[in-house]
């Protein structure tokens, strides 16, 4: 069984840029969640993907925008790109259904913004 | 809105010694609670979790009972080991959303 996975590994942008951040769930998982860990903190909920569709959004501008394939993969997209989005950004998968279900985590994709 | 708190950090023990990490939530249904380890560079790994009251969740030597009583979710383990040094996170999970709410974490070093 392969777990979740992501790419890149590290990145390095500049203000302004724009970067894509991928996400492959776990066999059989059909749903995707993100989140942003910034230096020293816990993680915070983005975004979550049902079956291609948003499935709830936590408390980050519109510039913070995702994708899920018919897969089940799941793409990450931020915009206009600022110093304070340098973070861990982490994907998790799931099975689907809510509250008890458990998310596994993939390794992250550590973002610096310069 | 829900939240997590756990007690700061760092928690410093000798080997072999007993850990408690204390780890409270505020939550207006019956939300699922989990701990998850960082490891050093990596990623989030599931510790443990428990899905109602009184329910115990435990692995790898570490438990942690669902106390709706006091709405705590303490993080046990008898006797540390080196390799147990990382961040440890309280969170819980949303039953509407599934979105997960993390405490801050609390770094757990371990010495000889």
């Amino acid at each position: 069984e392969t777990g979740v996975t992501q790419s890149p590994t590290h990145l390095i942008k500049t203000r302004g840029q724009q970067v894509t951040l991928r996400c492959s769930s776990q066999s059989g998982h059909n749903t995707v969640s993100w989140y942003q860990q910034a230096l020293g903190q816990g993680p915070q909920f983005i975004f979550q993907y049902y079956r291609e569709e948003e499935n709830g959004r936590g408390n980050f501008p519109p510039r913070f925008s995702g994708l899920q394939f018919p897969n089940y993969s799941s793409e990450l997209n931020v915009n206009a790109l600022e110093l304070d989005d340098s973070a861990l950004y982490l994907c998790a998968s799931s099975g689907g259904g809510a509250g008890t279900d458990t998310q596994y985590f993939g390794p992250g994709t550590r973002l610096t913004v310069l | 809105g829900d939240s997590v708190t756990q007690m700061e950090g760092p928690v410093t023990l000798s080997e072999e010694a007993f850990l408690t990490i204390n780890c409270t939530y505020t939550a207006t249904g019956y939300p699922s609670l989990f701990w998850y380890v960082q490891y050093p560079g990596e990623g989030l790994q599931l510790l443990l979790k428990a899905t109602k009251a009184d329910d115990k969740g435990s692995n790898k030597g570490f438990e942690a009972t669902y106390r709706k009583e006091t709405t705590s979710f303490h993080l046990e383990k008898g006797s540390v080991q080196v390799s147990d040094s990382a961040v440890y996170f309280c969170a819980l999970s949303d039953r509407d959303t599934d979105k997960l709410i993390f405490g801050t974490g609390t770094r757990l070093q371990v010495f000889p």
